[in-house]
């Protein structure tokens, strides 16, 4: 399994402003994946980063909004820019660990409990 | 496209057993998956089960799959407090590339 530390663990942050929020795996992994859990929902993919290519956003979702980068097969950000009240959610990482790729077996981060005030 | 769904809420009485039900629509998924969310954490990986099998059993967790219903339960055994969670159900649909989540049931254990 992977082990992935997610930081920070929460913040409250003014409409308007940006937060970053970065991801560590403690193995070098082809895919990861960011997802949002809104209050009371499901997750909700955002995107896939690849190293070394643009992300893939899906549908709902868009680069200027939510920037990802993913400068090593260990590492990742994401960027929730020009917050609004409705960005509060918890927003997780997650990596593939499974046999055969494809993320077969996701593991996740503790997540991301962001409040935007 | 794929559509997960699950009863939102589940109450069992400390030491019974809770039974956690979830169906899907897309019958091409290859995989299927159990995660628990404690509160204020991240998703953990119960277990999962391949298409092709019926059942799997991991200790004090019985997974059974109904292709043909397509429905997909997770039994667990002599509940404790501990397992108090919301519980996801996942599909992995062939030609998504990515997990499809419930809503998650939350499991509430009472003495």
């Amino acid at each position: 399994s992977a082990v992935i530390s997610q930081k920070p663990s929460r913040d409250i942050c003014q409409r308007g402003t940006s937060l970053t929020i970065q991801c560590q795996v403690d193995s070098q992994v082809t895919m990861m994946f960011w997802y949002r859990q809104q209050p009371g929902q499901s997750l909700t993919l955002i995107a896939t980063a690849n190293q070394g290519s643009e992300a893939t956003y899906e549908s709902g979702f868009v680069i200027d909004k939510f920037p990802i980068s993913r400068p090593n097969l260990t590492f990742s950000t994401l960027t929730v820019s020009n917050m609004s009240p409705e960005d509060s959610s918890i927003y997780l990482c997650s990596v593939e660990g499974g046999r055969g790729g494809m993320n077969t077996e996701a593991f996740f981060g503790q997540g991301t409990r962001l409040t935007v005030v | 496209g794929e559509d997960v769904e699950q009863s939102l809420f589940l109450s069992v009485r400390e030491g019974d057993s809770s039974v956690i039900n979830c169906t899907y629509t897309d019958s091409s998924s290859t995989y299927l998956y159990w995660y628990k969310q404690e509160p204020g954490a991240g998703l953990q990986l119960l277990t999962y089960i391949f298409s092709n099998m019926d059942m799997k059993q991991d200790q004090r967790l019985t997974v059974l799959l109904n292709k043909k219903d397509k429905h997909l339960s997770l039994r667990i055994a002599d509940t404790q407090t501990g397992d108090s969670a919301i519980y996801f159900c996942a599909s992995f649909p062939r030609g998504y590339n990515k997990l499809i989540f419930g809503a998650g049931t939350r499991l509430a254990v009472h003495p």
